[in-house]
């Protein structure tokens, strides 16, 4: 079963900061997910990424598959960027394909 | 597109009472999945399904079961509440395995 980390828990933030938060998982996979919980209890996926790279406005995703790592960073952080931020990695050996979900980053960003 | 729907959006029960979630999606997705989310936990999958007919168990199936009997339509269903299953009830749906997952809005169980 795969096992994924978070880092940090709890993250607090000025507007305008570069933001970065870490996600470690414990086994080989194809594709690690980013996704954002709201604070109103909302779930949307950010990025689905198996190597590289990826951009979305000022979101960026990496990833580096040697060293079982990613990171998301937010670049020029806002108050509206508040929320929760989990990553999520495949299940192998568990319910197979799916989804480990680490326990979240929850991200305050402050005016 | 409603995408992924969810209900009810909040429901409070008595220890040993049954009730039935619904999740409907209209993405011909697949792929569906149930799953609870609890203070300081991720979230962790009880059900899922990999077609209309389908079922399988996830991490935590215990108290509950499932039906798909449409393709758009997976429900999740509790025999007998019990207080641990308090908890915030997220179904999800995907093309395909290994896709990105679209989440429903969530339910809010109380069970006393």
């Amino acid at each position: 079963k795969n096992e994924v980390e978070q880092s940090p828990q709890n993250l607090t933030a000025q507007e305008g900061e570069f933001i970065t938060i870490n996600c470690s998982y414990s086994v080989g996979i194809s594709a690690l997910h980013w996704l954002q919980q709201h604070p109103g209890g909302g779930i949307v996926s950010l990025f689905m990424l198996s190597s590289g790279k990826k951009k979305h406005g000022r979101l960026i995703a990496t990833i580096n598959i040697q060293e079982k790592h990613s990171s998301l960073h937010i670049t020029a952080s806002h108050p509206r960027d508040s929320a929760v931020y989990i990553c999520a990695v495949p299940n192998y050996g568990g319910s197979q394909g799916n989804l480990i979900f680490g326990k979240g980053t929850k991200l305050s960003v402050k005016p | 597109n409603a995408g992924v729907t969810q209900t009810p959006k909040f429901r409070v029960l008595k220890t040993g009472q049954s009730m039935t979630l619904l999740c409907a999606q209209d993405m011909n997705h697949e792929y569906m999945y149930w799953y609870r989310q609890d203070p300081g936990m991720g979230l962790r999958l009880i059900h899922y399904s990999v077609g209309e007919g389908t079922t399988a168990k996830g991490e935590v199936p215990d108290g509950y079961n499932v039906s798909r009997l449409k393709k758009q339509n997976f429900l999740l269903g509790l025999e007998s509440a019990a207080p641990s299953q308090t908890s915030v009830y997220f179904c999800a749906s995907s093309l395909h395995s290994q896709e990105t997952q679209y989440f429903g809005p969530g339910t809010r169980l109380l069970v006393l």
